[in-house]
């Protein structure tokens, strides 16, 4: 069964940089995923999709700070010189077979 | 202008029925999957059905168990989602999502008596 684990949260400072990270479950190493965020009080924004190769398709108008990659069952997000802007919520999703499955997210504290 | 537009949320009594439309515009909506998903309040997102681009191929999250309904009308460019049976823990922000990389702005179900 797929399952999406993520941190509850994570934080870092402004101009810094911050690596969120999703897992699946065993035997889905090879799935892809998407990264999507939620600013506050905001619907989800398409980021990227992430293969198991780390090869990634970015939404359109995502930044360049915005960088996916991927090792083994993990896949990554990666925000450099973060802004004000980009404290929001951060959702993994991964393609199962014919199903759909939401990590529970990973709230982004810039300080 | 490309963009998907829910609407038909508002406040139904448990037991009642809803249904939400996504309305889609400015690409080839017969091109695409199609999606819904939900956000109950202070909780992340729940994929719930989709289904493939002429409606033969639908899958649903175990949990809905028969109680929702996913359509589509590509004449109309518009997705469907009849909810029966609602009951309070339905209360949510309904989105329609194109395969995933474009979002709608979402529509609210409450459901209360």
């Amino acid at each position: 069964q797929l399952v999406v684990t993520q941190s509850p949260s994570a934080s870092a400072s402004l101009g810094a940089s911050v690596k969120l990270t999703c897992i699946l479950s065993s035997g889905h190493n090879n799935n892809a995923i998407a990264w999507h965020q939620q600013r506050p009080q905001k619907g989800p924004r398409y980021l990227m999709k992430v293969n198991s190769d780390g090869s990634h398709n970015k939404g359109d108008g995502i930044p360049d700070r915005f960088s996916g990659s991927s090792s083994g069952a993990e896949r990554y997000l990666t925000i450099s010189s973060l802004q004000s802007e980009d404290e929001a919520d951060y959702y993994c999703q991964a393609w199962g077979s014919g199903i759909k499955v939401f990590g529970g997210g990973t709230k982004l504290t810039v300080l | 202008e490309v963009q998907l537009v829910e609407s038909g949320g508002g406040l139904v009594q448990p037991g009642g029925s809803l249904r939400l439309s996504c309305a889609a515009s400015g690409f080839t909506f017969s091109n695409y999957w199609m999606n819904w998903v939900r956000q109950a309040p202070g909780q992340g997102l729940e994929w719930l059905a989709n289904l493939n681009e002429r409606g033969s191929e639908i899958h649903y999250v175990d949990s809905l168990k028969g109680r929702f309904t996913i359509s589509r009308d590509n004449a109309k460019n518009s997705l469907y989602l009849q909810m029966n049976s609602l009951r309070a823990e339905d209360t949510a922000v309904y989105y329609c999502t194109r395969s995933f990389d474009l979002w709608g702005q979402g529509t609210l179900v409450t459901v209360s008596s």
